[in-house]
């Protein structure tokens, strides 16, 4: 399909765990975002990437999370010895534009992965 | 810095008759704002945006919202709700790219 893909859809982590979530934006899409969303919450900023720069990555919660964009493209959460307060839903967004085009474009989201840490 | 509130965390209409859904933000800045809507297991949609253009948007499947900026209001509304309107609606301030911040959201239950 056209739209973003994240997978897996769902991934059940011991505690301790080593996690990756991958993120497949639209084709072409400059900006590329990732957002946690907790039960009963709305999303919360986690990181940006324009391109394979990661611009901004001052909602990542620890040093446990890492993102990386390496090619420009698909781009991969991972997060390192997962603890019970990382369940949530990953979302990933990904966006035509870059940072400085000075309009705000629509952000194009995918279906989420929901994280369960046991 | 911006932020947003949504003033209702669930709200139960009859279809058939009108939707509000009430959303107040704070910006320093002249921002830009979004209602997404969500349904289960499906990712955000946008529903539409205000950019500094008209302060009435439309958006899709008949859904608009004013800004009002007296007010430091972005209420959606929808003169008839449909079955099908029932999922959650976040209500979203932006002052730049790559920085949205999202209400808490608000769960539309429609009633037969």
């Amino acid at each position: 399909g056209a739209g973003v893909s994240q997978s897996p859809r769902y991934k059940v982590a011991k505690r301790g765990q080593d996690v990756a979530l991958r993120c497949d934006p639209i084709s072409g899409h400059v900006s590329l975002f990732w957002y946690q969303q907790a039960l009963g919450q709305g999303p919360e900023f986690l990181t940006y990437f324009q391109n394979e720069a990661q611009l901004d990555k001052s909602g990542l919660p620890s040093d446990r999370f890492f993102a990386e964009r390496p090619e420009g493209s698909v781009s991969t959460l991972k997060i390192q010895r997962t603890q019970q307060e990382d369940s949530a839903v990953y979302l990933c967004a990904s966006s035509l534009r870059g940072i400085g085009t000075g309009v705000e474009g629509e952000q194009f989201f995918g279906p989420g992965t929901r994280l369960t840490v046991l | 810095a911006q932020s947003v509130t949504q003033l209702d965390s669930h709200v139960s209409v009859s279809e058939g008759t009108p939707v509000l859904l009430r959303c107040n933000y704070s910006s320093s800045y002249s921002p830009s704002l979004f209602w997404y809507v969500q349904h289960p297991n499906k990712g955000l949609q946008l529903l539409l945006k205000y950019t500094s253009a008209a302060t009435l948007v439309k958006g899709i499947n008949g859904f608009e919202a004013e800004f009002k900026k007296s007010e430091t209001s972005f209420h959606l509304t929808k003169p008839s709700a449909h079955m099908s309107d029932a999922a959650e609606y976040f209500c979203v301030v932006s002052v730049r790219l790559g920085d949205m911040r999202f209400g808490a959201g608000t769960r539309l239950t429609v009633k037969p």
